[in-house]
């Protein structure tokens, strides 16, 4: 069964800053893997999906890289902005089609 | 750009309430999707469907219901309301090829 973790739990950064998102699984067949953001009370927005035989896809200001055989991935925001402040999901879509969450990194981009 | 609709933001029912939740996508995808989203448990899958009249079970089906009587359009169905039914209920609709997933707004769903 696919778990997925996602380190750390919580982030605080100053604004500017660059970091970066952290994402495991235990299960290395997958067919793609998508990163979300969720604003408080809201929907999930889509960020970025790599394919498995891709190993990284690049939005503006957002990096995410898949290394499959090691069960990671990793999305990193550049020049970190206030409005960036959300919760970050990734999950990783397997045979059976589905999305498997993390439970998330809740990021605060301090002005 | 992708635009899933849900019928409603918040919705408060009471106890052995037929509640129905809508989700409505505009980009012709084939797959949707229905969780629920709690503190601590993260998103849960309920339902699925691949296709019109098509579901398939997820993760947490007990206690809700489907339909998907047109390709656009996939239906929540709490068919008698429990306290433990409240939560966030998130639909989503992605491709068939790539499984892209696209979220709707989220309804908060109370059921006292």
């Amino acid at each position: 069964k696919q778990e997925v973790t996602q380190i750390p739990a919580a982030l605080s950064v100053p604004e500017g800053e660059n970091l970066v998102l952290n994402c495991s699984f235990t299960d290395s067949a997958i067919y793609n893997l998508q990163w979300f953001r969720q604003d408080p009370g809201k929907g999930l927005t889509s960020l970025l999906l790599i394919q498995s035989s891709q190993r990284e896809q690049t939005s503006g200001r957002l990096n995410a890289s898949l290394d499959k055989s090691s069960g990671r991935s990793t999305l990193y925001i550049a020049a970190s902005q206030p409005g960036d402040s959300a919760t970050y999901l990734c999950a990783p879509c397997g045979a059976t089609n589905k999305l498997i969450f993390g439970t998330g990194t809740l990021l605060a981009v301090q002005p | 750009d992708v635009k899933v609709t849900q019928s409603s933001r918040y919705l408060v029912k009471r106890t052995g309430e037929k509640v129905f939740l809508e989700c409505v996508q505009d980009m012709d995808h084939e797959n949707m999707f229905w969780y629920r989203q709690d503190p601590g448990l993260g998103l849960r899958l309920i339902y699925f469907s691949y296709d019109v009249k098509m579901k398939e079970k997820g993760d947490i089906p007990e206690g809700y219901s489907v339909s998907r009587e047109k390709k656009e359009r996939f239906s929540l169905i709490l068919e008698s309301a429990s306290t433990n039914q409240t939560s966030m209920y998130l639909c989503a609709s992605g491709t068939l090829s790539y499984n892209e997933q696209f979220f709707g707004p989220g309804t908060r769903l109370t059921v006292l």
